[in-house]
């Protein structure tokens, strides 16, 4: 079974300060995402990752950033957290692009429910 | 942009019903995912179905894909409360709808 992990369960950050919310998966996936999740919003594509070191920005991807420099790991990064960033946020991985002809679904980790105060 | 739709927003039934939640999206597809989430967790894939495909079971699950009508449906059938969850179709572009919360009282 493809496991992605995410580091953090819950996290608490003070407005203002740098976050990394980490994620790794075991499969040797290309495919990589990070989604935010709020209530009646659903989920939000922030950025997503086909290859290592190469990145794609989502739908929100203001106020954030992302680093994939090796294959297995892919970090969202808060430049300087606010508290409309408190969200869960939530990542996957997946073998081929999902929407694409051939398509595999996406694995996701457990999220990290993040509150910036 | 948001690709997959779900409707109802909630649906609530005794255990042993059926429930059918519905999905529409807006642009062609080569695939429709339904994925699930249980309260405060990931979301864990339940079917894709190919847009060649008209439908598709797995166990107690059956997914329909109309694609003339840029639609679909998720029927689970013999409900559980186990079953309780918040239930998600994605298609192009990996995009999610709201979801439909779904509750099986026993």
């Amino acid at each position: 079974d493809v496991k992605v992990t995410q580091s953090s369960r819950y996290l608490v950050k003070r407005t203002g300060e740098k976050v990394f919310l980490e994620c790794v998966q075991d499969m040797d996936h290309e495919n990589m995402f990070w989604y935010r999740q709020d209530p009646g919003l659903g989920l939000r594509l922030i950025y997503f990752s086909y290859d290592v070191k190469m990145k794609e920005k989502g739908d929100i991807p203001e106020g954030y950033s992302v680093s994939r420099e090796k294959k297995e790991r892919f970090s969202l990064i808060l430049e300087s957290a606010s508290t409309n960033q408190t969200s869960m946020y939530l990542c996957a991985s997946s073998l081929a692009i999902p929407g694409h002809a051939g398509g595999s679904p996406l694995h996701f980790g457990n999220g990290t429910r993040l509150t910036v105060t | 942009s948001q690709q997959g739709e779900e409707d109802p927003q909630a649906l609530s039934i005794q255990e042993g019903e059926n429930a059918t939640m519905n999905c529409s999206y807006k642009t062609s597809i080569n695939n429709l995912q339904w994925y699930r989430q249980n309260s405060g967790r990931g979301l864990v894939h339940l079917i894709l179905i190919r847009s060649n495909e008209r439908e598709k079971h797995s166990g107690r699950l059956r997914v329909t894909l109309d694609t003339s009508k840029k639609s679909s449906s998720l029927l689970i059938t013999a409900s559980r409360a186990a079953d309780t969850a918040s239930y998600f179709c994605a298609s192009r572009d990996m995009r999610f709808g709201a979801g439909t919360r779904l509750t099986v009282k026993p």
